[in-house]
């Protein structure tokens, strides 16, 4: 299975700022999810980052919050703008662990633990 | 779009025991269904997969049953120990290139020796 890391593993962060979250994989993927784990909850799909295209946002995930970058097939940022403490949560990205253009496993980085004060 | 239900949340159970967690889901479309073991503080680990045109797959203690007919799939985990507590998460998805996961909601299951 690909290996992921995530940047930064955790961080403390004022409400109204913002924070980029980097996740790096070991091989060329062509799809990456991110997801948000709120406390004591289940995985909920914020986004799925293409290269090459702008990122599809689920429901109630809008751009302006969660704008997402993917310059290229093993690398994408997720940036949780303007904070509140709501918005604390773990973020984690995730890769399809298949051979490119097949479905496959879906595997998840460390996730970023975020806590908005 | 797809909606997937996970029961119990919560199981308690005596060391040896057997576990069942069951999720259904609503789109008829979907074909992956995979199941996440969540250890505190960890990130989820698959544990075992199935596609729609197998009814049934084991991985030693661990198996998953798949009803397509009736959208249902279940999980099964014999002869529990200790370390099988944990949160567990089911899945699905269409299982076609790059489609994201929808998970049910969580089973916390507690093994007690």
């Amino acid at each position: 299975s690909a290996v992921i890391s995530q940047k930064p593993s955790r961080d403390i962060c004022q409400r109204g700022t913002s924070l980029t979250i980097q996740c790096q994989v070991d091989s060329q993927v062509t799809m990456m999810f991110w997801y948000r784990q709120q406390p004591g909850q289940s995985l909920t799909l914020i986004a799925t980052a293409n290269q090459g295209s702008e990122a599809t946002y689920e429901s109630g995930f809008v751009i302006d919050k969660f704008p997402i970058s993917r310059p290229n097939l093993t690398f994408s940022t997720l940036t949780v703008s303007n904070m509140s403490p709501e918005d604390s949560s773990i973020y984690l990205c995730s890769v399809e662990g298949g051979l490119a253009g097949s479905p496959g496993p879906q595997y998840f980085g460390p996730g970023t633990r975020l806590l908005v004060l | 779009g797809e909606n997937v239900e996970q029961h119990p949340s919560t199981l308690s159970v005596q060391e040896g025991d057997s576990a069942v967690i069951k999720c259904t889901y609503s789109d008829s479309a979907s074909n992956y269904f995979p199941w996440y073991k969540q250890e505190l503080g960890k990130r989820p680990q698959l544990i075992i997969d199935i596609r729609s045109n197998v009814g049934e797959k084991k991985d030693q203690r661990i198996a998953v049953t798949l009803n397509k007919t009736a959208k249902h799939f279940s999980l099964h985990i014999t002869e529990t120990q200790p370390e099988d507590s944990a949160v567990y998460f089911c899945a699905a998805s269409s299982n076609q290139a790059g489609t994201a996961l929808i998970f049910g909601k969580g089973t916390t299951l507690s093994v007690s020796s």
